[in-house]
């Protein structure tokens, strides 16, 4: 059974500065891994998305790797400002069965401090 | 991208009454829509694939007569829970992925059962 863990539970960093977010799942075979944006009580935003074969995809001032057979990925985000404060999250996918089921992380919920 | 709405955001509701929730993708057909639940503090969890056409398929431990899905066209699904309790209050959360990889979410829905 896929399981995604996220680490740290919660960040809190002054505006301006670098951060990365950690992701981890316990199961390899994964078809493509994804960080989600949520703010409070309101939907998910796609931020990135990464095929297994992929090492790495960047968007503006993020970026997010893969290390498929560590099972882990990270999400950077450069320059960080108070409008990126929000929950991050991080979703696999599994590539058995042609299942489309995320497994989704608890989240990280990011604080940036003006 | 591709837009996914919900409504409602919120409901609130006396125990025993039911609830449905809509989910449409605005600008592009969806055979196959998910509906998550996320509990406080927990991580976003798959209920149901509803499919275009046929029945759902429901996720271990999820009561299909509790949670009615029915997808009658290619770009509405909906949620009804039925004779809602308290323990059914939670945010319930639709997605659909166009022709894309990525899955886009709807905004959510607040439930919570007096």
């Amino acid at each position: 059974k896929q399981e995604v863990t996220q680490i740290p539970a919660a960040l809190s960093v002054p505006e301006g500065e670098n951060l990365v977010l950690n992701c981890s799942f316990t199961d390899s075979a994964i078809y493509n891994l994804q960080w989600f944006r949520q703010d409070p009580g309101k939907g998910l935003t796609s931020l990135l998305l990464i095929q297994s074969s992929q090492r790495e995809q960047t968007s503006g001032r993020l970026n997010a790797s893969l290390d498929k057979s560590s099972g882990r990925s990270t999400l950077y985000i450069a320059a960080s400002q108070p409008g990126d404060s929000a929950t991050y999250l991080c979703a696999v996918r599994g590539s058995q069965g042609g299942s489309e089921k995320l497994v989704f992380g608890k989240g990280t919920k990011l604080t940036v401090n003006p | 991208g591709a837009v996914v709405s919900q409504h409602p955001s919120w409901v609130i509701c006396k125990s025993g009454t039911s609830v449905k929730i809509e989910c449409r993708s605005l600008d592009f057909q969806a055979t196959t829509m998910f509906w998550y639940r996320q509990f406080p503090k927990q991580s976003l969890m798959l209920m149901a694939t509803s499919n275009e056409g046929s029945k759902a398929t429901y996720e271990q431990g999820v009561e299909k007569d509790k949670f009615l899905i029915n997808h009658a066209s290619l770009t509405l699904s909906t949620l009804t829970v039925t004779s809602a309790h308290p323990e059914d209050s939670s945010f319930y959360i639709c997605s659909a992925r166009p022709i894309t990889e990525k899955l886009f979410f709807g905004s959510g829905t607040q439930l919570s059962v007096l």
